[in-house]
């Protein structure tokens, strides 16, 4: 089993929908990255999380250390959000990613 | 630009030759790492550094070398490159505290 799981694999939005994208992981962390990977391959760092919320513009990221959970929600999604989302987490100098939510928002 | 800046971004080897992927950061950043990416597998760590002269292996370091001499430079080297060693290669860096990775554009490697 992996430490890191994504929910779900791939997922297919209208224009304007919200999207929820789950990570679950099993294993203590020292802290939770969402990195968007562009379809040309760039990765971005989306948010670092070791509790409670963060939000930046449209994009909101829960975590729940107790539950080993965290979610990311993207409010009036658009087309250029179309990207892979990756989950990862950090134990203490290591790092293990989750397999990747591939987003395709259609106009 | 301040960033992360990998070369080369497209490199093809023969089985058995060696080479090194080039990383450099100008952000001042502790952290270093470096990450293979293949389908279905997501990415995982190789190695990573935590200062100048400190280096530790990450989850998949067999195959693989680094050193640490500055705080901006962190190659990658390939002492003799395998077709399972086909992949794309990211770099990372962050000051490890307060903020997220900033990623390279990354290095897609072909042996054969």
């Amino acid at each position: 089993k992996n430490e890191v799981e994504q929910s779900p694999q791939n997922l297919t939005a209208q224009e304007g929908e919200f999207i929820t994208i789950n990570c679950s992981y099993s294993v203590g962390i020292s802290a939770l990255h969402w990195l968007q990977q562009h379809p040309g391959g760039g990765i971005v760092s989306l948010f670092m999380l070791s509790s409670g919320k963060k939000k930046h513009g449209r994009l909101i990221a829960t975590i729940n250390i107790q539950e080993k959970h965290s979610s990311l929600h993207i409010t009036a999604s658009h087309p250029r959000d179309s990207a892979v989302y990756i989950c990862a987490v950090r134990l203490n100098n290591d790092m293990r990613f989750g397999a990747g939510t591939r987003l395709t928002v259609k106009p | 630009n301040a960033g992360v800046t990998q070369t080369p971004k497209f490199q093809v080897l023969k089985t058995g030759q060696s080479m090194t992927l080039q990383c450099a950061q100008d952000m001042n950043h502790e952290y270093m790492s470096w990450y293979r990416q293949d389908p279905g597998m997501g990415l995982r760590l190789i190695h990573y550094s935590v200062g100048a002269g400190i280096t530790d292996q990450g989850e998949v370091p067999n195959g693989y070398n680094v050193s640490r001499s500055t705080t901006e430079d962190f190659p990658l080297r390939l002492l003799s490159a395998a077709p399972s060693q086909t992949s794309v290669y990211f770099c990372a860096s962050s000051d490890r505290v307060l903020y997220g990775y900033t990623f390279g554009s990354g290095t897609r490697l072909t042996v054969v």
